[in-house]
């Protein structure tokens, strides 16, 4: 079974600030991990994946993930909030050989002037 | 190139009453999920489609729940009856086949969002 844990469900940080969004995979195979980003009232967008290869995935809108097997982690950051940053954002993980993305509960990122 | 499209965005009922909701995936994308996303939570899958087929329905509460993708392009997502815990954003995506390499990336719709009263 899979399962992906997001620690915080509210993020807050000024403009300019880093911000870094926690996520922790559970997989009993080698898993595909992404991040989704959801603005208000809209569906959600995929921001980042990781599948094989590079452990450091970059993104749009300026946002990073790195892999990390020996903490089972895959984390979102990003060097510098912008107040368009602001919304929510969905860790998902799959395994290579199914279709079925396994969804956190969320972290909701505000970002203050 | 025009995105998922699901209508209607919002629909309020009152419980027992049947609701549907519709999709269109982007043209060419042969899977189509339904996802439901009650608040505070992730989306949850209810069904996947290959083609015409559903082949992971597992999550779907069949006793009042019905999907269907007839010609295998948009789908049709049922409730009847319609009961209070059913508020939730429905959200359709659509993806290329996952065997070609691109396995969970998603393409999502606005969603359709149910109050049931």
């Amino acid at each position: 079974a899979q399962s992906v844990t997001q620690l915080g469900s509210h993020v807050s940080v000024s403009e300019g600030a880093l911000v870094l969004l926690r996520c922790n995979y559970s997989s009993s195979v080698p898993p595909y991990l992404f991040w989704y980003v959801q603005y208000p009232n809209q569906g959600l967008q995929l921001l980042l994946k990781y599948t094989t290869g590079a452990t450091l995935v970059k993104g749009i809108n300026g946002f990073e993930a790195e892999f990390k097997k020996s903490e089972t982690s895959f984390h979102l950051t990003k060097p510098s909030a912008h107040m368009s940053d602001a919304a929510e954002y969905f860790c998902a993980v799959t395994a290579y050989n199914t279709d079925k993305l396994i969804f956190g509960t969320g972290t909701r990122l505000q970002v203050f002037p | 190139e025009a995105g998922v499209v699901q209508s209607p965005r919002y629909k309020i009922i009152e419980k027992k009453q049947p609701v549907a909701f519709w999709c269109n995936p982007i043209s060419g994308h042969n899977t189509l999920y339904w996802y439901r996303q009650n608040l505070g939570q992730g989306p949850e899958l209810l069904i996947r489609y290959e083609n015409e087929e559903a082949v992971d329905d597992s999550q779907l509460p069949k006793d009042r729940f019905s999907a269907e993708r007839l010609k295998g392009v948009d789908s049709t997502l049922k409730i009847q009856p319609a009961e209070l815990g059913d508020s939730a954003v429905y959200l359709c995506a659509s993806s290329l086949d996952f065997a070609t390499g691109d396995a969970g990336e998603l393409f999502f719709g606005e969603g359709s969002r149910l109050t049931v009263l």
